[in-house]
């Protein structure tokens, strides 16, 4: 099966440049996350869709950050403004079914921040 | 935040040496799941164990948990040259949490 697409797979902004980053899990998947991973650090969850709705955000920067999932297929996160301690590598993972299986991840959109 | 805390923090061994990592975790969990991370790439899943489960095997891989301690580990027989990466450990319990997980560098 095809797995997790993420793109672009580099992004470079100017701080308080706006940016967004796409998301294709795998078919079927009906549960979808962003991750945001630090240099040296495990990735931090970000936001948690069910399908279309939202199950977890109590962790992403409602100020600057906002991510959606339309039709319950694929996600986009958008960061604006950025600031420079936003550089990091953005990661989407999809499972079939929530907290219960393993999850496949993307290879991730690196940011980096100027 | 943070659910779990992988030990050690770096590991280098020889190669056909085992290599042991544990990790710790601080609430209830539905189970436990490692994964690891080359550089610059994406996570790849290892094995998941589920909280009524002691042990699972897999390949070369062995994981335990001990619901009782908060604690699993993961260990790798045999190592191998490829097997240099970072192994994070991961908790579904009411979200999915990673730790900080541990770099593993395999010497040929």
């Amino acid at each position: 099966e095809a797995g997790v697409a993420q793109s672009p797979r580099y992004k470079i902004i100017e701080k308080r440049q706006s940016v967004a980053f796409w998301c294709n899990p795998i078919s079927g998947h009906a549960t979808l996350y962003w991750y945001q991973q630090i240099l040296g650090q495990g990735p931090k969850l970000l936001i948690q869709f069910q399908n279309n709705g939202v199950v977890d955000d109590s962790q992403l920067p409602k100020d600057r950050f906002s991510a959606e999932r339309l039709k319950g297929v694929d996600s986009t996160l958008k960061i604006q403004p950025a600031k420079l301690e936003d550089s990091a590598v953005y990661l989407c993972a999809s499972s079939l079914e929530q907290l219960r299986d393993g999850y496949t991840f993307g290879s991730g959109t690196r940011l980096t921040v100027v | 935040s943070q659910q779990g805390e992988e030990d050690p923090q770096a590991l280098s061994i020889q190669e056909g040496e085992n290599a042991t990592m544990n990790c710790s975790y601080k609430t209830s969990i539905n189970n436990l799941q490692w994964y690891r991370q080359n550089s610059g790439r994406g996570l790849v899943h290892l094995i998941l164990i589920r909280s009524n489960e002691r042990e699972k095997h897999s390949g070369r891989l062995r994981v335990t948990l001990d619901t009782s301690k908060k604690s699993s580990s993961l260990l790798i027989t045999a190592s191998r040259a490829a097997d240099t990466a970072s192994y994070f450990c991961a908790t579904t319990g009411n979200q999915f949490y990673f730790g900080t997980g541990t770099s593993l560098t395999v010497i040929p």
